[in-house]
């Protein structure tokens, strides 16, 4: 059965503290691994699409990375607006293009 | 300008009503869906639309219908609502099926 995995699900970190988020997942076939990010009360925004594994993508703080069982969102000296759940969707080959999500990581960055 | 927009925000109901979520998109784009996020987050597709076909998840009880009245349009009938209804729900499009999805700001739905 096509899943994925958050990890962890709640993150703490003091502005300008270093980390990163894990997504696992286990897909017959990826076609993409996608990030997003959600505050509270708004739906989620698009930030990185990964296609294959080795695959980099960066905006800001973020750096997202790509193998081919998990992807990393790195971030990098956080700010408190960094603070939002960050979710993690996958689109597996022949799933008629439809994601399945993660629960997401509640990222907490305390100034 | 609001990209993907939908009202009401907030819907309080009792059970056995029918209710109507409208979606509207800006963006020209060609495929829509909605979504529910249930308390623990987690996101399920219900049904992704474009003018083309309509993908329904087979979860989805069939109380829950898409109608598109044109490609910017993609509203959700809900009839009999439940308790287990309950949840918020998202309209989202994309122009494409390997570019991220652009959502709204979500309906919370409470039956009480």
């Amino acid at each position: 059965e096509d899943q994925v995995t958050q990890s962890p699900e709640a993150l703490r970190l003091q502005e300008g503290e270093s980390s990163s988020l894990n997504c696992s997942y286990t897909v017959s076939g990826l076609r993409g691994l996608f990030w997003y990010r959600q505050d509270p009360g708004k739906g989620p925004e698009f930030l990185f699409t990964l296609y294959s594994a080795g695959e980099e993508k960066e905006k800001e703080r973020l750096k997202a990375t790509l193998t081919k069982k998990e992807s990393f969102l790195h971030i990098t000296a956080p700010k408190p607006e960094d603070s939002a759940t960050y979710l993690c969707a996958v689109q597996a080959a022949g799933s008629n293009y439809q994601l399945i999500w993660g629960a997401g990581t509640k990222l907490i960055i305390k100034p | 300008d609001t990209a993907v927009s939908q009202t009401p925000k907030y819907l309080v109901t009792q059970m056995g009503n029918d209710k109507s979520i409208k979606c509207e998109q800006n963006l020209g784009h060609d495929t829509m869906y909605w979504y529910k996020q249930d308390s623990k987050k987690f996101l399920k597709i219900m049904f992704s639309y474009n003018n083309k076909e309509l993908i329904i998840n087979e979860t989805v009880p069939n109380r829950f219908s898409p109608k598109s009245p044109d490609k910017a349009h993609l509203n959700l009938h809900i009839n009999s609502l439940e308790l287990g209804d309950s949840a918020v729900y998202f309209c989202a499009s994309s122009d494409s099926d390997r570019r991220g999805a652009f959502f709204g700001q979500g309906t919370r739905l409470t039956v009480v």
